[in-house]
């Protein structure tokens, strides 16, 4: 079974704080994604990586820079973290085109 | 820009009922892919079932199935013989190495 883990369920960060939320993924899959899932908002991609040391912008990407130095981790970094950044957090990963595998979210509080 | 248009918000089945969600897209592609997640309440996203667009024929996958139609930009979700396990959010997405996703439909499951 694919499995893609999150560092954290749940996380408070106080605002201007700087943020790491890392995610591991164990099937050697190429493409890795950051998304952010707001209600009624559904899921919107913030980043996405096709290969190590590779990122694409995705719809949201203001506020936030990725890492990916080794093809099993890719990091979302929140420089200065702001409340309106207070979301569900959701990693996945992916073998090309196929279907995306999931981690199980890290629940961001910024006061 | 590809969109992805879930018009329910909500729905409601009775358990070993039929349901049916929505789902619209926008895509000027003409080889993409689409995709029903569901994502349990405070569980991982796990894919439902997927559907090539150059495939004519729906998929289906035991108890779901689609209704994918191309001209229309219409795929649609049925779930026969609704469980209580269904109780989740269902997500349609559209898209090949990047996927794009609606807003979500609340899916309840009355006993």
């Amino acid at each position: 079974d694919v499995k893609v883990t999150q560092s954290s369920r749940y996380l408070v960060k106080r605002t201007g704080e700087k943020v790491f939320l890392e995610c591991v993924q164990d099937m050697d899959h190429e493409n890795m994604f950051w998304y952010r899932q707001d209600p009624g908002l559904g899921l919107r991609l913030i980043y996405f990586s096709y290969d190590v040391k590779m990122k694409e912008k995705g719809d949201i990407p203001e506020g936030y820079s990725v890492s990916r130095e080794k093809k099993e981790r890719f990091s979302l970094i929140l420089e200065s973290a702001s409340t309106n950044q207070t979301s569900m957090y959701l990693c996945a990963s992916s073998f090309y085109i196929y279907e995306q595998y999931f981690g199980p979210g890290t629940r961001l509080t910024v006061t | 820009a590809q969109t992805v248009t879930q018009s329910q918000p909500e729905m409601s089945v009775q358990e070993a009922e039929t349901v049916t969600l929505s789902c619209t897209y926008d895509t000027s592609e003409s080889d993409y892919y689409l995709f029903w997640y569901k994502q349990p309440p405070s569980r991982q996203m796990i894919l439902v079932i997927r559907q090539e667009a150059y495939k004519q024929q729906n998929a289906t996958e035991n108890r779901f199935s689609v209704n994918f139609q191309k001209a229309a930009k219409s795929f649609s979700l049925k779930i026969s013989d609704s469980q209580l396990g269904d109780a989740a959010m269902y997500f349609c997405a559209q898209g090949g190495n990047k996927l794009v996703f609606g807003a979500g439909t609340i899916l309840r499951v009355k006993s």
